[in-house]
């Protein structure tokens, strides 16, 4: 069975220090990747997409930035963190086949707190 | 520009009676829906989904409808269980672009009284 991992579940940055979050999945080969993030009070945005390594796609002009090493692995950075990058940031994979998306798992999130 | 637009931030119903929420969208090229559950520092869990070619899905006490027409969805819970109180999400996507990328609603907080 196909499972998500994301880390940290919390985590508190001052402004301006770099920031890095990690998601891994399991069970899956050439998923297709997505950092998500849910500010307070708002639904989930999309930030960013991988169909594969290397690359990726931006949804939002943004401060931050995203890597994909490799197949199952999909990294949320920033080098220098404002205030409004504070949100609850949410990883997801998916399989796209026929006529169907699959999987569309989501991590358990992390909250970012930046102070 | 809100593709995807859930109107009614919350909604409180009584055990037992029927929940239905609804979502509406604006790009036609959406052809694939699904809904979310969502408890406050989790992430969401799948509900149910429909595709475009259907107008109907159901799953246990969970019934989607689609009418394309009016670009329209809802959700039907029924019987509505306290259990069931959460954020609930509606997304959409254009399966033909093979990237799988989801467009959430803001959500609809649903709360179920005893």
């Amino acid at each position: 069975s196909q499972t998500i991992h994301q880390w940290p579940a919390t985590l508190v940055q001052p402004v301006g220090s770099p920031l890095s979050l990690e998601c891994t999945v399991e069970g899956t080969s050439n998923p297709n990747l997505y950092w998500y993030r849910q500010a307070a009070g708002r639904g989930l945005q999309l930030l960013f997409y991988s169909v594969g390594i290397g690359q990726i796609s931006s949804e939002v002009p943004q401060n931050l930035s995203a890597s994909r090493p490799q197949d199952r692995q999909f990294i949320l950075s920033s080098k220098k963190l404002l205030l409004s990058d504070s949100g609850f940031y949410l990883c997801a994979w998916s399989i796209v086949r026929g006529a169907g998306i699959y999987g569309y798992t989501f991590g358990s999130g992390t909250r970012l707190t930046v102070v | 520009d809100q593709q995807v637009k859930q109107n009614s931030p919350s909604l409180s119903v009584q055990e037992g009676r029927i929940s239905i929420l609804n979502c509406d969208y604006t790009n036609s090229m959406f052809d694939y829906f699904l809904w979310y559950k969502k408890y406050p520092a989790e992430g969401p869990t799948f509900l149910i989904s429909i595709s475009s070619i259907k107008d109907k899905n159901e799953d246990g006490r969970f019934t989607v409808f689609l009418n394309k027409s009016a670009k329209h969805l809802s959700l039907h819970i029924v019987p509505s269980q306290p259990g069931d109180s959460a954020v609930y999400f509606c997304a959409a996507s254009a399966i033909y672009s093979n990237t799988g990328k989801l467009i959430f609603g803001q959500g609809t907080t649903l709360q179920v009284k005893p």
